[in-house]
């Protein structure tokens, strides 16, 4: 099992619906990054949260460390929204381990 | 502010060469971080260096090296390449904010071993 999973894998929506994407860890974390990976491989860093809940724009994140489980939610979804959405946590040591990321598609 | 620049951006070689990857972070920034992305193995942590010191690694072989200038740039090896090192090498430099860490990634360097 690995110690990040991401769900769903995969996931289609349609233009302006609100989108749920999940990550569950399974080690002792200090914080947890959102990131989004466009096609050619640029990575944008979306948030880093250690608790709670943050807001940028469209963009919510939620993380609750003792159920070790975070979301990341995309209100008024756009096709510009349609990239790679990868969760990666600070462990031990400050190493990052990702999660296998979630292809969104928003269609128009 | 210029974002974080790797260099080459693609590269071609055959097994067995060695390559050397350039990382050159955001002004200011005094961590680099790399990553290996794969299709099969997803994004991997490789190392991290703070201030010229290797700060974490992460498991791979020792035929995966790094290093840190004093001016922050950060070079990445690979020697006796094998064909399963095909991949995108990302490097990322980072910043404490008010909100926390803050990652800042390259484009990367889309590695192909022939």
């Amino acid at each position: 099992k690995n110690e990040v999973e991401q769900s769903p894998q995969n996931l289609t929506a349609q233009e302006g619906e609100f989108i749920t994407i999940n990550c569950s860890y399974s080690v002792g974390i200090s914080a947890l990054h959102w990131l989004q990976q466009h096609p050619g491989g640029g990575i944008v860093s979306l948030f880093m949260l250690s608790s709670g809940k943050k807001k940028h724009g469209r963009l919510i994140a939620t993380i609750n460390i003792q159920e070790k489980h975070s979301s990341l939610h995309i209100t008024a979804s756009h096709p510009r929204d349609s990239a790679v959405y990868i969760c990666a946590v600070i462990g031990s040591g400050s190493r990052l381990t990702f999660g296998e990321g979630t292809q969104l598609t928003v269609n128009p | 502010k210029a974002g974080v620049t790797q260099t080459p951006r693609y590269l071609i070689k055959t097994r067995g060469q060695q390559v050397t990857l350039s990382c050159s972070p955001i002004s200011g920034h005094r961590s680099v971080s790399w990553y290996q992305q794969t299709p099969g193995q997803g994004l991997q942590f490789l190392f991290e260096y703070f201030s010229e010191t290797q700060r974490n690694k992460g498991n791979f072989p020792g035929r995966f090296s790094g290093r840190q200038f004093s001016n922050s740039r950060s070079e990445m090896n690979v020697s006796t390449l094998e064909l399963g090192d095909s991949a995108l090498y990302l490097c990322a430099s980072s910043v404490m904010g008010q909100g926390g860490e803050k990652l800042f990634f390259g484009s990367g360097t889309q590695l192909s071993v022939l």
